[in-house]
C-alpha cells in the first residue's frame, strides 16, 4: 500500500527558512517522481516544483525559483523541499504528491500536508 | 501559464442527486486533466484523470468528460461521503488547479 508521510507542522519567523520532508513507502521509490504543491487559506493549489527521485534532477515553477531546492535520499526513501526567505505569503499547508507517470502527470497518491506558519 | 477556471464555486445538493461540476481551461491541454475530491483537513484523493479514465477503487458513480477546454466531473447518486470539494488539475504544461467546487447538502 503506497503512503506518503510528510514530517510535522512548522512554525517559522518571516526571513527564514523551512525543509519538509516525504517519506514514501509500498512502492519502488524510484520510479516515481514526487511533486510539491501548496494550498493558502481560501486560495487554489500551487505547483511548487518536482523532481526525479531516478536522477535526482529537480525543475522548479518560476515564481519559486531560487528560493527553492529539492532533494531525494533514496536510501531513506525520502524526499525534502526546502523554501527559504519566507514571507507571510508562504503560510500555507504544503503537500507532496507522487506523480502518477514518466512525465507530466495525475497526482496519484499524496502526503497527509505540512502546516507552515510564518 | 494554463489558467483553470472551474464552477459553480459552491453546489447543494441533496443524497441521490445527479451533480455535475465544469472546468475550463485557458487554451487547449488535449485529455490531459484530472478530478480530486478532497475532505476537509485530508489530502486529495484522485478520482479521474486523462479527463475520462476513473481511477482505481473510485466508485464508478464518478465520471468525467470533455477535452481541449472543457471538462466535467458527474457524480451520478450523490452519496453521503461524497460531501466535499472537489478540484481540476491540468498537467498538459506543469501543474495548475481549478479553484475548487464546495458541494454542500441542500
Amino acid at each position: 500500500q503506497v503512503h506518503l508521510v510528510q514530517s510535522g507542522p512548522e512554525v517559522k519567523n518571516p526571513g527564514a527558512s523551512v525543509t519538509v520532508s516525504c517519506q514514501a513507502s509500498g512502492y519502488i521509490f524510484k520510479d516515481y517522481s514526487i511533486a510539491w504543491v501548496r494550498q493558502a487559506p481560501g486560495q487554489r493549489f500551487e505547483w511548487v516544483g518536482w523532481i526525479s527521485t531516478y536522477t535526482g534532477d529537480p525543475d522548479y515553477a518560476p515564481r519559486f525559483q531560487g528560493r527553492v531546492t529539492m532533494t531525494t535520499d533514496t536510501s531513506t526513501r525520502t524526499a525534502y523541499m526546502e523554501l527559504r526567505s519566507l514571507t507571510s505569503d508562504d503560510a500555507a499547508i504544503f503537500y507532496c504528491a507522487r506523480v502518477g507517470g514518466t512525465g507530466y502527470d495525475q497526482f496519484d497518491y499524496w502526503g497527509q500536508g505540512t502546516l507552515l506558519t510564518v | 501559464d494554463v489558467q483553470l477556471t472551474q464552477f459553480p464555486s459552491t453546489l447543494s445538493a441533496s443524497v441521490g442527486d445527479r451533480v455535475t461540476i465544469t472546468c475550463r481551461a485557458s487554451e487547449s491541454i488535449s485529455k490531459m486533466l484530472a478530478w480530486y475530491q478532497q475532505q476537509p483537513g485530508k489530502a486529495p484523493k484522485l478520482l479521474i484523470y486523462q479527463a475520462s479514465r476513473l481511477e482505481s477503487g473510485v466508485a464508478a458513480r464518478f465520471s468525467g468528460s470533455g477535452s481541449e477546454t472543457q471538462f466535467t466531473l458527474t457524480i451520478n447518486s450523490l452519496q453521503p461521503e461524497d460531501f466535499a470539494t472537489y478540484f481540476c488539475q491540468q498537467y498538459n504544461n506543469y501543474w495548475t488547479f481549478g479553484q475548487g467546487t464546495k458541494v454542500d447538502i441542500k
